[in-house]
């Protein structure tokens, strides 16, 4: 698995647009990069998977360089209820991707 | 829409106790696997199964933990005598297919040791 660094924690306003970026400098070939979203006392959630360029789904975008050595999360119009920690995870999710691993995640906060 | 349910939600134990936790994954689902996460700090992977067996497990799964799938549906996370630093959320997740990070999970099992 690729080793993820992204922000400790972030802090936005309701409304605004929310770009929390990952670094996976040592991704590779068949890696996918998928993000996850964790409220208080409950299990992540899956919230979206790309490989390369732009994948956009009901609830965020994820922008991925040429490079693939970072990719962005995006959250459009953030609300209170956005209010969680997001996790970025590189690896690849074939038959031999038994061992999932969490990092530290991002905390954003959503004030009023 | 499929769900991975999971019991029981809150476990209160007293250290040295045997604890079974239960879950029940999506049921075409392949992949299964354990986490806990500690009050306040990150999830931590335990152990994945396949075909009936542990495909993987971390140094936190020790001999004290073991896992089994009993009767095709129920996935199970047995911690034999729990100790103080097993008080935690354990989450059980379910892949069901490959090429793809995502991970169902259930609402977890908060677990007390006392």
């Amino acid at each position: 698995l690729a080793k993820t660094t992204q922000p400790i924690s972030m802090d936005s306003y309701e409304g605004q647009e929310v770009n929390i970026t990952c670094s996976h400098n040592n991704i590779a070939t068949n890696d996918y990069i998928t993000w996850y979203q964790q409220f208080p006392s409950q299990g992540p959630r899956f919230i979206i998977q790309g490989y390369k360029t732009k994948v956009t789904n009901e609830v965020a975008s994820l922008f991925i360089p040429a490079d693939r050595k970072s990719s962005t999360l995006s959250l459009p119009r953030v609300s209170l209820s956005d209010t969680a920690v997001y996790y970025c995870l590189v690896g690849d999710w074939g038959s031999s991707a038994s061992k999932i691993i969490f990092g530290s995640g991002t905390r954003l906060s959503i004030r009023p | 829409e499929p769900e991975v349910t999971q019991t029981p939600s809150h476990q209160v134990t007293q250290m040295g106790q045997e604890v079974i936790l239960r879950c029940v994954p999506i049921s075409n689902h392949l992949y299964f696997y354990w986490y806990r996460q500690i009050l306040g700090q990150k999830v931590e992977f335990l152990v994945s199964f396949y075909n009936n067996e542990i495909s993987e497990k971390s140094e936190i799964f020790d001999d004290q933990f073991s896992v089994e799938r009993p009767d095709g549906s129920n996935f199970t996370l047995k911690i034999r005598s729990t100790k103080l630093e097993d008080s935690a959320m354990y989450f059980c997740a379910s892949r069901g297919v490959l090429n793809t990070g995502e991970l169902f999970f259930g609402e977890g099992s908060r677990l007390t040791v006392l």
